[in-house]
């Protein structure tokens, strides 16, 4: 079974500072994907970053960037230069890889709150 | 991107009723969609995948009869909420996998807004 971890409930950090939020994965499939999304207060779920297991480059997108650690099965966000606006809900999840009726079903972590402060 | 939108935003029902959310695939053809149930500062659930013309594939612990999922087009799946009481009250989220995403990003889904459903 496939299974995220995010260990910390919540983060704080000062705005224009970097700030790592941490996720390890469980899986054995040798095919998977990794996400992070940010779920702000209206709820809706925005896509930040996504890193395929055969990637062999760390995924960035813009402030965002992904530290695959594949050995240690982690995937953790970095946000550089944090903004007041970065303060939301983060999701890490994994997407099971092909094959099987479970192809593309995406298992969430509990989140981890993020709050920037001023 | 694609764009999914969810119908209604929010919803106020009474108990013993029923209530239907609809999920929209904008500009692409959702052959599978995701239906998810988020409580207050948790994570998201898993409740169903959803694949046009076919039955819906429920997650363990979900009951099929309380939570009707039909997909009857590529760009419409609806989730009823047969008899609800309060404990259904909850944020209600859709996904969809775009098909014509290859390579790379094919797990991406594209998450609807959500709806939130209270039960009276």
């Amino acid at each position: 079974a496939q299974k995220i971890t995010q260990t910390q409930p919540g983060m704080f950090v000062q705005e224009k500072e970097a700030v790592t939020l941490d996720c390890t994965y469980d899986t054995s499939d040798p095919s998977y994907g990794l996400f992070w999304y940010k779920q702000p207060s209206s709820g809706e779920m925005i896509f930040l970053i996504y890193q395929g297991s055969y990637d062999q480059q760390n995924a960035t997108e813009g402030r965002y960037s992904l530290n695959f650690q594949k050995a240690r099965k982690s995937a953790n966000l970095v946000i550089s230069a944090s903004q007041l606006g970065d303060s939301a809900m983060y999701f890490c999840a994994m997407a099971r890889g092909a094959g099987g009726t479970s192809y593309g079903k995406l298992t969430f972590g509990q989140g981890t709150i993020l709050t920037v402060h001023p | 991107g694609a764009v999914v939108s969810q119908h209604p935003s929010r919803v106020i029902c009474k108990s013993g009723t029923s209530v239907k959310i609809e999920c929209r695939s904008l500009d692409f053809q959702a052959t599978t969609m995701f239906w998810y149930r988020q409580f207050p500062k948790k994570s998201l659930m898993l409740m169903a995948t959803s694949n046009e013309g076919s039955k819906a594939t429920y997650e363990q612990g979900v009951e099929k009869d309380k939570f009707l999922i039909n997909h009857a087009s590529l760009t419409l799946s609806t989730l009823t909420v047969t008899s609800a009481h309060p404990e259904d009250s909850s944020f209600y989220i859709c996904s969809a996998r775009d098909p014509r995403i290859a390579g790379d990003r094919t797990y991406e889904q594209y998450f609807g807004p959500g709806t939130r459903l209270t039960v009276t």
